[in-house]
C-alpha cells in the first residue's frame, strides 16, 4: 500500500473555526491531491500541488487554501469553516502527470463535520 | 469540461455470478486514460483497473475487466464469479492531463449470497 497518513481522522468543529487537514506521504511522489467526498458528487478535487511551493486550484477550491513546505507533507486550511464544507476529505498521491503509469493512491480519509 | 457518467446509483448481483457496471464520459481528447476504483464500507479507495485509451486491448485484471469502445465514449466493468467481498461503491474516472481525475457519482453494489 502507499504510504499516505491523513490526520485526523474525525474532526468536529464549530461554524467559523479555523481547520487544518494534514496529508503526509512518505513515497517521495512530486503530485498530491485534494478531494471530497458528498453524496451524489463522487469525488471532487479541491487542490492540487506538483511540487513544493507549486499549487494549483480545482473544481471546488473556494474557501480552502493549501500549502506544501515540503515534498511529504500537502495542508488543507478551511479559514472559517462553514456547514457546507462537512464532508469526507481524501488526499491522494501519484508519481507523476500520466495516470495510467503512475495512477493515483488515496489516503484513508477524514471525516470533518463542521456543526 | 470532461464530465463522468454512472447511470446506475445502485446494483446487486447474486454471489458467482457477473455484473457489468456502467460508465460514460464525454471529452475532445485523443489521448487519456480511464480508471475503476472501488470503495468498500471501509471507506478506502482502491484502483480496481486501469485503462489507456490508446490501447485497443481491453484491460483484464483477475475476474474483473472493462469493455473500453472509443468512439461511444463507454467504458463498462465487468465483475465475474462475484465474491461477498465485492460489494463496495465503484468509480469511474477520467484524467487527460494526468494531474487531475475527473469522477463519476458512483456505482452502489450489493452482492447477495
Amino acid at each position: 500500500d502507499a504510504g499516505i497518513t491523513q490526520s485526523p481522522r474525525h474532526k468536529v468543529t464549530e461554524t467559523g473555526t479555523p481547520v487544518t487537514l494534514r496529508c503526509h506521504q512518505t513515497e517521495n511522489h512530486r503530485y498530491m491531491y485534494w478531494y471530497r467526498q458528498d453524496p451524489g458528487h463522487g469525488l471532487r478535487l479541491i487542490h492540487y500541488s506538483y511540487g513544493v511551493k507549486d499549487t494549483d486550484k480545482g473544481e471546488v477550491s473556494d474557501g480552502y487554501s493549501v500549502s506544501r513546505s515540503k515534498t511529504e507533507d500537502f495542508l488543507l486550511t478551511l479559514e472559517s469553516a462553514t456547514s457546507s464544507q462537512t464532508s469526507v476529505y481524501f488526499c491522494a498521491i501519484s508519481g507523476k502527470g500520466l495516470g495510467a503509469n503512475q495512477p493515483q493512491h488515496f489516503g484513508d480519509g477524514t471525516r470533518l463535520s463542521i456543526l | 469540461a470532461q464530465t463522468v457518467t454512472q447511470s446506475q446509483p445502485e446494483m446487486s448481483v447474486q454471489e458467482a455470478e457477473t455484473v457489468t457496471l456502467s460508465c460514460t464520459y464525454d471529452t475532445s481528447e485523443s489521448d487519456y486514460y480511464l480508471f475503476w476504483y472501488k470503495q468498500p464500507p471501509s471507506r478506502q479507495m482502491i484502483l480496481v483497473i486501469r485503462q489507456e485509451a490508446y490501447k485497443q486491448q481491453n484491460a483484464t485484471e483477475n475476474r474483473f475487466s472493462v469493455n473500453f469502445q472509443k468512439a461511444a465514449k463507454s467504458f463498462s466493468l465487468k465483475i465475474s464469479d462475484s465474491q461477498l467481498g465485492d460489494a463496495a461503491m465503484y468509480f469511474c474516472a477520467y484524467t487527460s492531463s494526468g494531474d487531475k481525475l475527473t469522477f463519476g457519482t458512483g456505482t452502489r453494489l450489493a452482492v447477495r449470497p
